[in-house]
């Protein structure tokens, strides 16, 4: 009973790098969302998908995108590191609006 | 953005105390949800409220949805050592477009 799976754990990038955060879900869960956590400031909405084929802007999109690849996968890029990008990033999913989001235990990313 | 506030920021307290948080906004919320973050772990949700007055419990925690709509808050009874964490209130707003608001948490920490 795996849940939300994201991948890697953790990551230090250099400044100008680009990444992938993977994050899968094996509850047949339509919407999906990525947060990010900073010390002090709670979860930041970056992007949604209410349902397979649509993606959605959240608080904090700048510096991202998103793919929802297919009902189970919804991966984060971010195509040139910045150091204001280091940060814990959460996958979440549910199968409507606020109805019990479940989320991954997190990818703590490093951006040098 | 919208905003809630989530008080208090932290607490320290013996073991077997009661425990007592609050969140509170300008705006109208049609669900309230509780969740705890362990650390090195995403958010599991503890109770999620659903009607204005609703007042649920889960063993030792009991979570209540304010009358006018605008707050909720959540005590734990006889407080464990496993309690420790930060707990964060969300909130989905009337006639929101799926984005939950989140609280910046409450740490909880248990004097020895």
């Amino acid at each position: 009973n795996a849940g939300v799976t994201q991948t890697p754990k953790f990551q230090v990038l250099k400044t100008g790098q680009s990444m992938t955060l993977q994050c899968a879900q094996d509850m047949n869960h339509n919407s999906m969302y990525w947060y990010r956590q900073d010390p002090g400031m709670g979860l930041r909405l970056i992007y949604y998908s209410a349902s397979e084929g649509t993606t959605d802007k959240g608080e904090v999109p700048n510096g991202y995108n998103v793919s929802r690849l297919n009902k189970r996968e919804f991966s984060l890029r971010l195509e040139s590191a910045a150091p204001s990008q280091t940060s814990v990033y959460f996958c979440a999913s549910s199968r409507g609006p606020a109805i019990s989001y479940t989320f991954g235990s997190g990818t703590r990313l490093t951006v040098v | 953005g919208q905003q809630l506030n989530q008080s208090p920021q932290s607490m320290f307290i013996q073991e077997g105390e009661d425990v007592s948080m609050n969140c509170t906004s300008s705006s109208i919320f049609n669900t309230w949800l509780w969740y705890k973050q362990d650390p090195g772990e995403g958010p599991v949700l503890l109770i999620a409220l659903y009607k204005a007055g609703e007042l649920t419990s889960n063993g030792r925690l009991t979570a209540q949805f304010g009358i006018t709509r605008k707050d909720s808050f959540l005590n734990i009874s006889a407080s464990i050592p496993s309690d420790v964490g930060i707990y964060f209130c969300a909130g989905l707003l009337k006639d929101s477009n799926y984005q939950l608001i989140w609280g910046a948490g409450t740490k909880l920490i248990i004097k020895p």
